[in-house]
C-alpha cells in the first residue's frame, strides 16, 4: 500500500470547516484513500473512502485531486465531538488485509 | 445492528499471569482483526482471521500471544504469560467477506478496545 504524509497537527474553530490534508504521491491506480478517526478513548472510525470521484457521507466529504496524488478530508461544520486523530490509508481495492495506521492528524476543535 | 463489542473494556494483571481478551464481530462478517497500540506508539496490526481461519499472522510479536476464533464467530486473544510490555489498548475489528459488495471497498468497523495493564 501507499505511503501517506499528514501533518502532525490541526486546530479549527467550532463551527468552522475542517480541511485535513493528506498527500499520497506514489498511489497506485487500483489504490482507494480511506479516512478512520480516533476519538480519545475508543476504537478507530470508519469515516470515508473514495478512488478519484469526490465522495460525500453523513460525516464529511472527500475531495480528491485529479492526479490523484493528494486528497483533503472536509468536516464542514466542526463541533468539539470532532476533535480526534485523523488518519489517512491508501489501500488496494478489493484488499481485505490489515490497515497500517500512520501517526495521522490531531486536530483539535476550539470553542 | 450491534457493533464490534470487546469483552472486557479494562484488564490489569500482574506480570507473568494470563489475561484472554474477546472480540464478538459484527453478525456476519467473515473477517476479523486483532490490533494495538501500545503508550505513545501508532496502532498495529497482529492478525486477521477469514472466518475460523487466520489469513495473516506476522503482526503478532512473540509466542505469548495466542488468537483463536472458534467457528468462525468470536474470536480470543490470549496473553501468556504477560509481560509490562504487553500493556496498551487492544482493539478488534471486523469487515464483510470477500466481493460481496461492490466496489470491493472494505471498510473496518473496530470495537471500542480493551486497555491491559500489566503491573
Amino acid at each position: 500500500d501507499a505511503k501517506t504524509t499528514q501533518p502532525p497537527s490541526m486546530d479549527c474553530a467550532e463551527g468552522r470547516a475542517a480541511n485535513l490534508p493528506c498527500n499520497h504521491s506514489t498511489i497506485s491506480g487500483n489504490e482507494y484513500v480511506y479516512w478512520y478517526r480516533q476519538i480519545h478513548s475508543q476504537g478507530p472510525q470508519y469515516i470515508i473512502h473514495g478512488l478519484k470521484n469526490n465522495e460525500t457521507n453523513e460525516m464529511a466529504s472527500l475531495i480528491i485531486t485529479e492526479d490523484r496524488k493528494s486528497s483533503t478530508l472536509i468536516l464542514p461544520h466542526a463541533t468539539l465531538r470532532d476533535t480526534a486523530v485523523y488518519y489517512c490509508i491508501v489501500r488496494v481495492r478489493g484488499s481485505q488485509g490489515n490497515l497500517i495506521f500512520g501517526k495521522g492528524t490531531k486536530l483539535s476543535v476550539k470553542p | 445492528e450491534a457493533g464490534v463489542t470487546q469483552f472486557p473494556s479494562h484488564s490489569v494483571i500482574e506480570k507473568g499471569q494470563t489475561v484472554t481478551l474477546r472480540c464478538d464481530p459484527i453478525s456476519g462478517h467473515d473477517n476479523l482483526y486483532w490490533y494495538r497500540r501500545v503508550m505513545g506508539k501508532e496502532i498495529k496490526f497482529l492478525l486477521h482471521f477469514v472466518k475460523e481461519s487466520k489469513q495473516d499472522e506476522s503482526g503478532m510479536p512473540n509466542n505469548r500471544f495466542l488468537a483463536e476464533r472458534t467457528g468462525g464467530t468470536y474470536s480470543t486473544l490470549k496473553v501468556q504469560p504477560a509481560e509490562l510490555e504487553d500493556s496498551g489498548v487492544y482493539f478488534c475489528a471486523s469487515s464483510q467477506g470477500s466481493y460481496q459488495v461492490w466496489p470491493w471497498a472494505y471498510e473496518q468497523y473496530f470495537g471500542p478496545g480493551t486497555r491491559l495493564t500489566v503491573t
